[in-house]
């Protein structure tokens, strides 16, 4: 069965400082891997991927991630963290044989970026 | 991009009245639509897969009677939640799925919250 861990419900850092926000997956097979990002009262929107090909993968708004297969983790990281990036971020897998395209999704981390 | 549409954003209806919601794929067809349900400050739960001209796949626990999904076409899936009660109440999130081999990503409308009374 697949599975995403977020184990931080929140992760505060100071505005202009490196954030990371943390993902480890469980899947059989190669993953697809994603990062989305929710505003209140909003849908999710789409931050950046990992299907295959390189290991650090860039995305919208400075994002980026990284795909370490040893350890099984997709870490969301930005160099210069933004006020505006205060947001609840998902990642979500699904593995390569799953039917229908399915995703599992994280339970979100709560990122916080003071001014 | 990838836009995908909700309506309505918002509902508030009487328990036992049905509410239909609508999802549309603006810019690109989705043969496969998700329809989601988040409660507050938890993940979302993937309720069912619709797919364009087929039955919906539905989620084990998701009664497909109360929550009937039509896809009618490549770029609208329609989730009508009959019979509401308040224990319905919740943030209704719809993803449609652009298709390209190993570039698949599902994009996200903006989400329905309906409060049944």
């Amino acid at each position: 069965a697949q599975s995403v861990a977020q184990p931080e419900d929140q992760v505060n850092v100071a505005e202009g400082n490196p954030l990371t926000v943390k993902c480890t997956y469980s899947v059989s097979g190669n993953p697809y891997l994603f990062w989305y990002v929710q505003y209140p009262n909003r849908g999710l929107q789409f931050l950046l991927k990992y299907i295959t090909g390189d290991n650090l993968v860039k995305g919208s708004y400075g994002f980026e991630a990284e795909f370490n297969k040893s350890q099984t983790s997709f870490h969301l990281k930005k160099p210069s963290a933004l006020v505006s990036d205060s947001a609840l971020y998902f990642c979500a897998v699904r593995g390569e044989n799953t039917g229908f395209q399915k995703l599992v999704f994280g339970t979100g981390t709560r990122l916080l970026v003071s001014p | 991009g990838a836009v995908v549409s909700q309506h309505p954003s918002w509902v508030i209806c009487k328990s036992g009245t049905s509410v239909k919601i609508e999802c549309r794929s603006l810019d690109f067809q989705a043969t496969t639509m998700f329809w989601y349900r988040q409660f507050p400050k938890q993940s979302l739960m993937l309720m069912a897969t619709s797919n364009e001209g087929s039955k919906a796949t539905y989620e084990q626990g998701v009664e497909k009677d109360k929550f009937l999904i039509n896809h009618a076409s490549l770029t609208l899936s329609t989730l009508t939640v009959t019979s509401a009660h308040p224990e319905d109440s919740s943030f209704y999130i719809c993803s449609a799925l652009r298709a390209g081999g190993h570039q698949e990503t599902q994009y996200f409308g903006p989400g329905t919250r309906l409060l049944v009374l």
